[in-house]
């Protein structure tokens, strides 16, 4: 049962514009959400994060924004460059260990 | 550091042969996790040892798979007899220890089997 949902298999989008990554779960008791970002043949790597205290976590061209009553958080990535191709993978704690979402391609074309 | 090292990157192996996985964690880092990942079922956890002692193995998917950590540097995930639906690629993945979610995830092994 997939308590951590990405809806969205891929996203394309040109440089320079804005990307969202969409994320939604199901447990209410999550309180700390992570984005991983993941190139072929590698494995995923951290980019950022969120505790459910706050709405929103910036770092540099990535902003995560909470919504707990909607249960729906979003990757933004502003601007988007063709670096930023990969799949991004929402995940929450549960348990011992991260729940990972099935992942969101993006493609930043030129 | 090298960062999460996984041998082989790549197995084909033939069903009913017995397949090892093998993973190198960060040094220091106290948690391992094994996850595995597949187009249906996304990264899925297999297994999470703390300080070298299993914690969690309710994701082994059955009774062929058993992983093991004989001491804090080097960690195996066996599949006996392998079958082609574990075709997929598996990670490992360390962290500092427990609650430290910010993991360091190996490159993988993609296993093949036919």
């Amino acid at each position: 049962d997939q308590q951590v949902k990405q809806n969205s298999p891929s996203l394309s989008v040109q440089e320079g514009r804005i990307s969202i990554l969409n994320c939604d779960y199901t447990n209410s008791m999550f309180d700390y959400f992570l984005w991983y970002k993941k190139y072929p043949a590698e494995g995923p790597t951290f980019l950022i994060s969120i505790s459910s205290i706050k709405d929103k976590n910036e770092d540099g061209r990535f902003t995560v924004f909470l919504n707990k009553s909607a249960k729906h958080l979003s990757l933004h990535i502003v601007p988007s460059q063709p670096g930023d191709s990969a799949v991004y993978f929402c995940a929450a704690p549960a348990g011992y260990a991260l729940n990972f979402g099935k992942g969101t391609s993006l493609l930043v074309t030129p | 550091d090298a960062g999460v090292i996984q041998s082989p990157r790549h197995e084909v192996t033939e069903m009913g042969q017995e397949v090892t996985l093998r993973c190198k964690p960060i040094s220091g880092h106290n948690s391992l996790f094994w996850y595995r990942q597949t187009m249906m079922r996304g990264l899925e956890l297999l297994i999470y040892f703390n300080n070298n002692v299993p914690i969690d193995d309710s994701g082994m998917p059955e009774d062929r798979f058993s992983a093991k950590m004989p001491n804090a540097s080097f960690s195996t995930l066996k599949i006996q007899p392998s079958e082609p639906r574990d075709s997929a690629v598996y990670f490992c993945a360390s962290s500092p220890g427990t609650g430290d979610y910010g993991y360091t995830f190996g490159s993988g092994t993609r296993l093949t089997v036919v």
